[in-house]
């Protein structure tokens, strides 16, 4: 059973870079199977998919337009855990930051309970 | 980017109704579409893939359907532990992209 578990500051302050990991039991981050995404959700904007990374011989990521500009989600294969980098936030990026696998036909399952992130001087 | 509009946005039933919400997407999503379920302060729990593949755990009372741009989820029988908010979800192409949600509350 694949089980994630999130980290990482629920406070950034504006213009600052908001960093969260997500770990993986149960799967790998290198599976060929998988998807591995970030969704954060916020009362303004609803659920809002960010971006994923997969491998599928090599590394792959796709990211939101909203957020192209600012964001990095890598691997690390030692860890086995992803990570989700946004750049340069506002009180806009204030939200619910979710980790999730992607398994066959896009299904997002399972999620993670989800850490609030706040941007606030 | 694909746009998911779902109807209605909030839904009144009472225990045992059956209850049908609506998703809509801007552009063929094939059977791409998944629904989720979301309890305040959890995380969304998905109940049906691929428009109409029942989750494993998930009641039968649940069920899916469509294809192309139009999709229903249906609860035959509405149980207490139902009412929560409902959403859809475009695995077609990235950008992925959610419904803005139906609440679904106790009459």
């Amino acid at each position: 059973q694949v089980q994630l578990q999130q980290s990482g500051p629920g406070l950034v302050k504006p213009s600052q870079t908001l960093s969260l990991i997500c770990a993986i039991s149960g799967d790998s981050v290198s599976s060929n199977i998988a998807a591995w995404n970030w969704i954060r959700q916020s009362p303004s904007r609803g659920l809002e998919w960010l971006g994923r990374t997969y491998y599928r011989s090599k590394w792959y990521s796709d990211y939101a337009v909203s957020v192209k500009s600012r964001i990095t989600i890598n691997s690390d294969t030692s860890k086995n855990q992803f990570s989700l980098q946004l750049n340069s936030v506002t009180p806009e990026d204030t939200a619910v930051y979710y980790c999730a696998r992607e398994g066959g036909r896009g299904r997002l399952d399972p999620w993670v309970q989800g850490t609030l992130v706040t941007v606030s001087s | 980017d694909i746009q998911m509009t779902q109807s209605p946005s909030s839904l009144s039933a009472s225990v045992g109704d059956r209850v049908t919400i609506t998703c809509r997407a801007s552009q063929t999503i094939v059977s791409n579409l998944n629904w989720y379920k979301q309890k305040p302060g959890k995380a969304p729990d998905l109940l049906i893939y691929a428009a109409s593949i029942l989750q494993s755990g998930v009641p039968s009372r649940f069920s899916g359907s469509g294809s192309g741009t139009d999709f229903t989820l249906t609860i035959s029988s509405l149980q207490p532990e139902d009412f929560a908010t409902y959403y859809c979800h475009q695995s077609y192409n990235t950008p992925y992209s959610f419904g803005q949600g139906t609440n679904l509350e106790i009459k």
